[in-house]
């Protein structure tokens, strides 16, 4: 299977502090997105990092990637409780235009 | 613009039975990927579509199709339903480049008894 690891699978932090969430792959990628999804709902997309970046911001979000230990991390910054929802990493594969997902973290911010 | 369109939302069949699932992406979008959410599988990918052609299928028996249209909607069919084919259906819509993110439905919940 191509499906993704992330790592832990469930996180529980105080409101204000910050979550880290690691993704590790196994195969060569065009691309690496994280995902948020609440409560079995559909999946938002929070940020897409290319294989030649190795990190990047999108408001409290930051995200790294590792092509060499194929692995990347999210770090949500000054967390809230609406930032209670799995995440997903996915990867897109060169030469396919679909996603490979992680089997998700889940995180629950106290508030 | 209006987002992704799953219908139905909740679906209930009989094992045995064949189900529809309906995906109207994004206007302007023309690829629309179907993926099957379980608990004990995760998110697994059933098959793309672009421009009315399947340009890409996960590991799904052949009891699993699909099809685009024109419009690009797309609908996927599911035959001889096992009780395992329970799951959420996502439908995700994204433009014709790879690269770019993917645009989710709210998914269709189906159960299989």
């Amino acid at each position: 299977s191509q499906q993704g690891e992330e790592d832990p699978q469930a996180l529980s932090i105080q409101e204000g502090e910050n979550a880290t969430m690691n993704c590790s792959y196994k195969t060569s990628i065009n691309n690496l997105q994280w995902y948020r999804q609440n409560s079995g709902r559909g999946l938002v997309h929070l940020i897409l990092i290319r294989s030649n970046e190795r990190e990047k911001h999108s408001g409290r979000l930051r995200v790294t990637l590792d092509t060499s230990k194929k692995s990347s991390s999210l770090l949500i910054t000054a967390s809230r409780a609406a930032d209670t929802a799995s995440y997903f990493c996915a990867t897109e594969g060169t030469g396919a235009n679909n996603l490979f997902f992680g089997t998700g973290t889940r995180l629950t911010v106290i508030p | 613009k209006a987002g992704v369109t799953q219908t139905p939302r909740y679906l209930i069949k009989t094992r045995g039975q064949q189900v529809t699932l309906s995906c109207s992406p994004i206007s302007g979008h023309r690829s629309v990927s179907w993926y099957q959410q379980t608990p004990g599988q995760g998110l697994q990918f059933l098959f793309e579509y672009f421009s009315e052609t399947q340009r890409n299928k996960g590991n799904f028996p052949g009891r699993f199709s699909g099809r685009q249209f024109s419009n690009s909607r797309s609908e996927m069919n599911v035959s001889t339903l096992e009780l395992g084919d329970s799951a959420l259906y996502l439908c995700a819509s994204s433009d014709y480049r790879g690269g770019t993110e993917a645009f989710f439905g709210q998914g269709t919940r189906l159960t299989v008894v």
